[in-house]
């Protein structure tokens, strides 16, 4: 099974609101990451969570709150966004080969974002 | 840099038509090479993989070999359906030494469209 779940599927929120994503993965891989996509564009890595410690954030704006409450869970925690920040948000896991190999990342279906 | 050249499409195709989406990377290291399909509205998915050179990654009647010689990893299939109308996106990892998980570095993406 190489399953990782996103909810909600679709999130519409204002710009003062404090809203939040989820991601779940049941793979026991210990390496996690945020992505968000634009239309028409490839995925940007925003962060990196190993052994549920961040271990990569990509100059992210502070509005942006990532959380590893556990190791097959990730969260995105959203405050005070913007309109441009509107986007599909994806979540991966991969096995975190630490020490060698090129880890194989499997992506969620994503969360599709509009800050209105 | 690393990086991943695939043309960009869009490619526009008749059903049972051999196709071919070309794609070249630059690498220090020794990556690995995958590529993932986007479905309308769907996150990612992993469609085929290689890691070392001269490996054949196949799929669902989709094949492409790494080649190191000439820094490519072409995706093709032998007929295309209907179904396979989507974004194809060629990407390279680099091994896993010293926290450089993270490093999914992805072509523009290649948008198929396939016609009855």
């Amino acid at each position: 099974d190489t399953e990782v779940t996103q909810t909600p599927k679709h999130l519409v929120m204002g710009m003062t609101n404090k809203k939040s994503l989820k991601c779940e993965q049941h793979m026991g891989h210990r390496a996690m990451y945020w992505y968000k996509q634009k239309a028409k564009k490839p995925p940007e890595l925003m962060f990196v969570y190993s052994y549920e410690k961040l271990s990569i954030n990509e100059s992210v704006p502070s509005r942006f709150s990532p959380e590893c409450p556990n190791s097959s869970l990730l969260n995105l925690h959203l405050h005070a966004l913007q309109p441009e920040d509107s986007a599909l948000y994806l979540c991966a896991s991969s096995q975190d080969l630490a020490g060698g190999g090129a880890d194989t990342q499997y992506f969620g279906p994503g969360t599709r974002l509009t800050v209105l | 840099g690393d990086s991943v050249t695939q043309m960009e499409g869009p490619v526009t195709l008749s059903e049972e038509a051999f196709l071919t989406i070309n794609c070249t990377y630059t690498a220090t290291g020794y990556p690995s090479l995958f590529w993932y399909v986007q479905y309308p509205g769907e996150g990612l998915q992993l469609l085929l993989k290689a890691t070392k050179a001269d490996d054949k990654g196949s799929n669902k009647g989709f094949e492409a070999t790494y080649r190191k010689e000439t820094t490519s990893f072409h995706l093709e299939k032998g007929s295309v359906q209907v179904s396979d109308s989507a974004v194809y996106f060629c990407a390279l990892s680099l091994p896993n030494y010293g926290g450089s998980q993270g490093n999914l570095i992805f072509g523009k993406g290649t948008k198929l469209s396939v016609k009855p």
